[in-house]
């Protein structure tokens, strides 16, 4: 079975310093990753996603995720962080002929001013 | 924005009914997945449904079931519905493996 995990509950950043947001997977085979974002009250907004191909993925409003086979990690990150990216992050994992995403707990990021 | 819609917004229920929720999917989606989302967790996966069949199922009872239409639009119905099941339901449909979310519909149960 696959799942994701994220080691943090709450990630705390200055405005302007980077960001790092961790994940780690476990997945037989070969996993789809996932990183989505979630504003109060909303649905889930995809960011990027890691299929196949290079270990850089670069996604929406200048995020993106390095895939490290070895480490089974697919950490979120991005060089200057912006108050407006406050939020709840999720990971998530699919992976086989099905299509089901399996979701980390969410970490929450706060960028202060 | 994504094209995913869900109706209604928010539900509020009293234990033992029954509830019924849509979602329309963006347009040339074919497979519409369902998830529930508990305050403060991250989303669980309830099924699945590709070209009108359920193709994949989570760890959730039978009382939780779903339908897809022909214009691949969905309902997730709960029946006796217990106070656990006040969460954020999300619908999220996809044509590869990016899945696209709809807002989601709030339901309490009381």
């Amino acid at each position: 079975a696959q799942s994701v995990a994220q080691p943090e509950d709450q990630v705390n950043v200055a405005e302007g310093n980077p960001l790092t947001v961790k994940c780690t997977y476990s997945v037989s085979g070969n996993p789809y990753l996932f990183w989505y974002v979630q504003y109060p009250n909303r649905g889930l907004q995809f960011l990027l996603k890691y299929i196949t191909g290079d270990n850089l993925v670069k996604g929406s409003y200048g995020f993106e995720a390095e895939f490290n086979k070895s480490q089974t990690s697919f950490h979120l990150k991005k060089p200057s962080a912006l108050v407006s990216d406050s939020a709840l992050y999720f990971c998530a994992v699919s992976h086989g002929t099905y299509n089901d995403m399996r979701f980390g707990a969410g970490t929450r990021l706060t960028v202060k001013p | 924005e994504t094209g995913v819609t869900q109706s209604p917004t928010h539900l509020i229920k009293t234990r033992g009914q029954q509830v019924t929720l849509r979602c329309s999917s963006q347009s040339g989606h074919n497979t519409v997945s369902w998830y529930q989302q508990a305050l403060g967790q991250g989303p669980q996966f309830i099924f699945q449904y590709y070209r009108e069949e359920e193709n994949g199922r989570g760890n959730f009872p039978p009382r939780f079931s779903g339908l897809q239409f022909p214009n691949y639009s969905s309902e997730l119905n709960v029946n006796a519905l217990e106070l656990d099941d006040s969460a954020l339901y999300l619908c999220a449909s996809s044509l590869g493996r990016e899945q696209d979310f709809g807002p989601g519909t709030r339901l309490t149960v009381t």
